[in-house]
Formats: C-alpha cells, structure tokens, sequence
C-alpha cells in the first residue's frame, strides 16, 4: 500500500527559529513529490520535486528530495507569525494520483 | 495559473437528502479531476478519480453508491453525496493537473444535520 509519512505531526517554536519538516514515502510509481500549504481552506503549492539532491528555493523556504532515502525535507528560515499553517507533503503516483501525508501543523508564536 | 472553481463552498443539509458539489476547470480542459475528503484535524485522502466520459475510478473503502461521480465535459466533474448523514459532515476538495502540477478547488464544507 502506497504511504507518506510526515514528522513532527505538530510543532511549536518562536519567531525568527528555522524549522525542518520531514516526508517520508513509499510508493509503487514514484513521479514527484510536492509541498503544499494549507491555513484555512484549499492547499497552495509550494514545492515540486523530481529530481534527487537538487534543491528548490522560495524566499525563506527550500526543499529537496533524496530518492535513495525516499524522503524530502521542507526547512523554514527565520520563521514568522505568517508561517503558522499545515504542511503537506503529497507524492505523485502514476497519473496525477496524489498520495497524502498527514500533515505537520506548524505553529509560530511571536 | 490554472483555475479550478468549486461550488458551493459551505453547504448545510438535512439528513436523508442529497447534494451536488460542482467542481469546474476554468481555463483549461481536465480529462482527469479528483476527489478528497479532509476529516478534521486529518490530511486530504483521495476518494476516487473522475474521468471524462467514463466511470470514476474509487478509492478501497469509498462507497460508490454513495459518492456518485460524474464527469459529463472537460471542464466539469460533479460529486453527489447520496442520502447524507451526519458523519459524511467533512471538507470535500477537488483538484485538476495542468502541465503536471495540481490546481485545487476552493473547498466545500458539508454538514449533515
């Protein structure tokens, strides 16, 4: 059975910390592995991995993805309040078929 | 990017009724949407896929009687909660792909009562 696993599932820390979320897959028909986050309703995309130690920066955020690990990690640097949502790995399986993980809440306290 | 609209976003009601969610790609045509429910405090898990002019495809353990899938156009796929009751109460979302990234729709937040 296809699974994601995410860690931590909740993390708290202050303003200005950096934080490292953690997804670990695995999955019969690896395509990509993509970031995404949510804070009220739909998810916003943040990330697409394809390729293996290749990283992906946006501003406070980056990412990459080991394929021999079957796992990425998404760090945050000098986190803010506006960092406060869920984060949400998902892995593309086959055709456009996104598997889940169950998400890190991530919240940053002031 | 690419738009995905999803309607309603908020709908309330009774229990033993139906009701449509629209999901609807605005600027492109999708052959593929899919279907996720999000329980509370949980991650997204795919329901099944809608695929154009075809049956949808249904995930181990979604009934489908009761979720019916139709995707009658490139732009529309609709998910009918059948005769709802209270604990189909959750967040249902839809997502097209377009050039392999994912659009999501808005979100609609049923609740049976």
């Amino acid at each position: 059975e296809d699974k994601v696993v995410q860690s931590p599932l909740s993390l708290v820390v202050h303003e200005g910390d950096t934080v490292t979320l953690n997804c670990s897959y695995e999955v019969t028909n690896f395509r990509s592995l993509l970031w995404y986050k949510q804070e009220k309703k739909a998810p916003t995309f943040l990330f697409m991995l394809t390729s293996s130690g290749i990283e992906k920066k946006s501003g406070r955020l980056s990412s990459i993805l080991d394929k021999k690990e079957l796992s990425s990690i998404l760090n945050i640097t000098a986190t803010q309040t506006g960092d406060s949502a869920i984060y949400l790995c998902a892995v593309e399986e086959g055709a456009q078929k996104l598997v889940f993980g169950q998400g890190t809440r991530l919240t940053i306290n002031p | 990017g690419a738009v995905v609209s999803q309607h309603p976003s908020r709908v309330i009601c009774k229990s033993g009724t139906s009701v449509k969610i629209e999901c609807r790609s605005l600027d492109f045509q999708a052959t593929t949407m899919f279907w996720y429910r999000q329980f509370p405090k949980k991650s997204l898990m795919l329901m099944a896929t809608s695929n154009e002019g075809s049956k949808a495809t249904y995930e181990q353990g979604v009934e489908k009687d009761k979720f019916l899938i139709n995707h009658a156009s490139l732009t529309l796929s609709t998910l009918t909660v059948t005769s709802a009751h209270p604990e189909d109460s959750s967040f249902y979302i839809c997502s097209a792909s377009q050039d392999s990234e994912a659009f999501f729709g808005q979100g609609t937040r049923l609740t049976v009562v």
